[in-house]
């Protein structure tokens, strides 16, 4: 089975600059989080999806943070426009059902963000 | 609100031998799971191992076993005959154990460097 895809590994932005995250969860996974883990902390969540709705977004920046899900598939996570304070790993995970209590979640490898 | 604290920010320990990792956490639930994570240098958040509260016998797996005590809402992992792999960061986390969002909330983390 394949695992929860992320790109880029990497990114490095000035400031007040646009970027852009993708994800792609494992298949047939319908809960898709992403979470934002600066550095010496915990992950702390962004926003969940089922499917291609939003289930809790409490915790996202909505100013300069939007994220979609089209199609219940892939995700994408933008911030426009960047903050130093921005500079953390974003972490993509995804679940196969609405209550993945039994397993925890499927995590990505991350992208590891600076914004300079 | 659910709050997971890990008041050990590094530990070490010698290869062979075994090191305890404190977690207490702060709910009103009843029902709910708790996890242990590893994050490794690679970034990606790894399930150790999984408790549901409902259950009284303390979760084991392998090298891995957890102390669970749910009055005091504590919740440690030991790892016992350490590995120059164990090395990586570990981070409690909480899920409620149902409704919509089932976020996982982490603790602050713990640095776990095994020494040969």
């Amino acid at each position: 089975e394949a695992g929860v895809a992320q790109s880029p590994r990497y990114k490095i932005i000035e400031k007040r600059q646009s970027v852009a995250f993708w994800c792609n969860p494992i298949s047939g996974h319908a809960t898709l989080y992403w979470y934002q883990q600066i550095l010496g902390q915990g992950p702390k969540l962004l926003i969940q999806f089922q499917n291609n709705g939003v289930v809790d977004d409490s915790q996202l920046p909505k100013d300069r943070f939007s994220a979609e899900r089209l199609k219940g598939v892939d995700s994408t996570l933008k911030i426009q426009p960047a903050k130093l304070e921005d500079s953390a790993v974003y972490l993509c995970a995804s679940s196969p059902h609405d209550r993945p209590s039994n397993y925890g979640y499927t995590f990505g490898s991350g992208t590891r963000l600076t914004v300079v | 609100a659910q709050t997971v604290t890990q008041s050990q920010p590094e530990m070490s320990v010698q290869e062979a031998e075994t090191v305890t990792l404190s977690c207490t956490y702060d709910t009103s639930e009843n029902n709910y799971y708790l996890f242990w994570y590893k994050q490794p240098p690679s970034r990606q958040m790894i399930l150790v191992i999984r408790q549901e509260a409902y259950k009284q016998q303390n979760a084991t797996e392998n090298r891995f076993s957890v102390n669970f005590q749910k009055a005091a809402k504590s919740f440690s992992l030991k790892i016992s005959d350490s590995q120059l792999g164990d090395t990586a960061m570990y981070f409690c986390a909480f899920m409620k154990h149902y409704g919509a969002g089932n976020m996982l909330t982490f603790g602050g983390g713990t640095r776990l460097m095994v020494k040969p």
